[in-house]
């Protein structure tokens, strides 16, 4: 059967460290991957986008890795911050679908001082 | 520049009565999505539309669940009859299109509660 995983366990980590989150998929063939920050009450905000083709996105203190082989995506946020507590959603769309977006449950992220 | 505008935020329904659920796409965006999130569970997909064209409405329920995106105004989510199992918070997102990119924005949400 389809899944996407991830580490449905909250993630506390200090203040100034990096955070890594994962994101696992089974029988899927993704044309791209993404991922979401939601906060309590609101809807998710998109972050980065990492195609089938790509190995590795940046953007400021986020960076995304991707691995068709181990089927398997890495959220990684350098430096973190309180502020950057959240859920974090990794989402996929299937090659020859058209657009729909397959999330995972979600990782909290807990930053503390 | 505002965002996907989803109305109302809050909605209260009795089992048996019927539920719409409102998005307003961001200005340029002429495609819509409409998500699902239960209780400590993902969003689950529901439906993709255009502008009065459904082009995926595989995760729509067979019964009750009804949506469109008509030429003039927002796309419209309805839920009739309802029951304590469609308590949700309802999303949509739109984008500009498949590859133009393909980022979804998500608007705030819809909570609804069915006593």
């Amino acid at each position: 059967s389809q899944k996407i995983e991830q580490n449905s366990e909250a993630l506390n980590i200090q203040e100034g460290k990096t955070a890594t989150l994962t994101c696992n998929y089974t029988n899927y063939s993704p044309a791209y991957l993404q991922w979401y920050r939601q906060d309590p009450g609101r809807g998710p905000v998109f972050l980065l986008l990492i195609r089938e083709n790509e190995k590795e996105k940046r953007k400021e203190r986020l960076k995304v890795t991707f691995d068709t082989t181990l089927k398997q995506s890495l959220f990684h946020i350098t430096a973190s911050q309180p502020a950057d507590s959240a859920t974090y959603l990794c989402a996929l769309r299937e090659t020859g679908t058209a657009s729909k977006l397959t999330f995972g449950t979600g990782t909290r992220l807990q930053v503390t001082l | 520049n505002a965002g996907v505008m989803q109305n109302p935020r809050h909605l209260v329904r009795r089992r048996g009565q019927e539920a719409r659920l409102r998005c307003s796409p961001m200005k340029g965006h002429s495609h819509v999505y409409w998500y699902r999130q239960l209780p400590e569970e993902g969003l689950k997909f529901m439906v993709y539309l255009q502008k009065e064209n459904i082009i995926d409405e595989s995760g729509m329920p067979k019964e009750r669940f009804s949506a469109e995106f008509p030429k003039e105004g927002p796309s419209i989510l309805r839920i009739q009859q309802v029951v304590r199992g469609d308590s949700a918070a309802y999303f949509c997102a739109s984008s500009p299109g498949p590859g133009r990119p393909e980022t979804q924005y998500f608007g705030p949400g819809t909570r609804l509660l069915v006593l």
